[in-house]
């Protein structure tokens, strides 16, 4: 079965150091998103791209990158962790034109 | 600025009854409004969604009733059993913003036998 998987599950990090996040999908969508939920906010998107080679800065970008060098990928990496990003981190996919997204099941990511 | 607002924040319903959460919105370019729901430790899933061309959307014990004027949704769970506790948001898409979901803030919902 086609599916949205995240790794790792759990991260722990210390200020100042870079982490990435993995977010592979096996359904061949155009279109990837990362989102950080946080209770009060909700989930808040933070990049998201169309397709091979296009990303684009969501409402909370700052202090995050992404790449999309393929069609299944999508890493997130946050350039230097600081405490306000300790937060769960979802991926999202959905096919080009259509609404509904896909998430994975998320990764908990505490920095410390 | 919170564009879809959400409430209330937690919800306890006995088993059998309605559960109600509401939404607002601002922005009028919004065409697609889906509820999801989100168990402990996965991700959200896509519950149920509404486009503004109707009134109201029914899936089983879930129903999305819209207000275009009030620019208002709500979702209603009939019958609630304890297998529905969890958390839903509600989200909004414009057209154009390439399926880019606005989310509410979230319900915790919890039933009890």
């Amino acid at each position: 079965d086609a599916e949205i998987t995240q790794s790792p599950r759990h991260k722990i990090t210390e200020t100042g150091r870079q982490v990435t996040l993995a977010c592979h999908q096996t359904w061949n969508h155009n279109n990837m998103f990362w989102y950080r939920q946080d209770l009060g906010h909700g989930l808040r998107l933070i990049h998201y791209s169309y397709g091979v080679q296009d990303t684009n800065k969501g409402e909370v970008s700052d202090g995050y990158s992404v790449s999309r060098s393929n069609t299944e990928d999508l890493p997130l990496t946050l350039e230097s962790a600081a405490s306000s990003q300790t937060s769960v981190y979802f991926c999202a996919s959905s096919p080009a034109g259509e609404a509904e997204a896909f998430f994975g099941q998320g990764t908990r990511l505490t920095v410390v | 600025q919170q564009q879809v607002k959400q409430s209330p924040q937690s919800l306890i319903v006995q088993k059998g009854g309605i559960s109600i959460i509401n939404c607002a919105y601002e922005n009028t370019a919004f065409d697609y409004f889906p509820w999801y729901q989100q168990f402990p430790g996965k991700g959200p899933a896509l519950l149920i969604a509404i486009r503004p061309d109707v009134s109201e959307k029914k899936e089983g014990r879930f129903t999305i009733s819209f207000n275009k004027s009030a620019k208002q949704f709500s979702l209603h769970i009939m019958d609630s059993q304890p297998g529905d506790s969890a958390t839903y948001f509600c989200a909004a898409v414009r057209p154009g913003g390439g399926n880019k979901l606005t989310f509410g803030t979230g319900t915790q919902l919890k039933v009890e036998l």
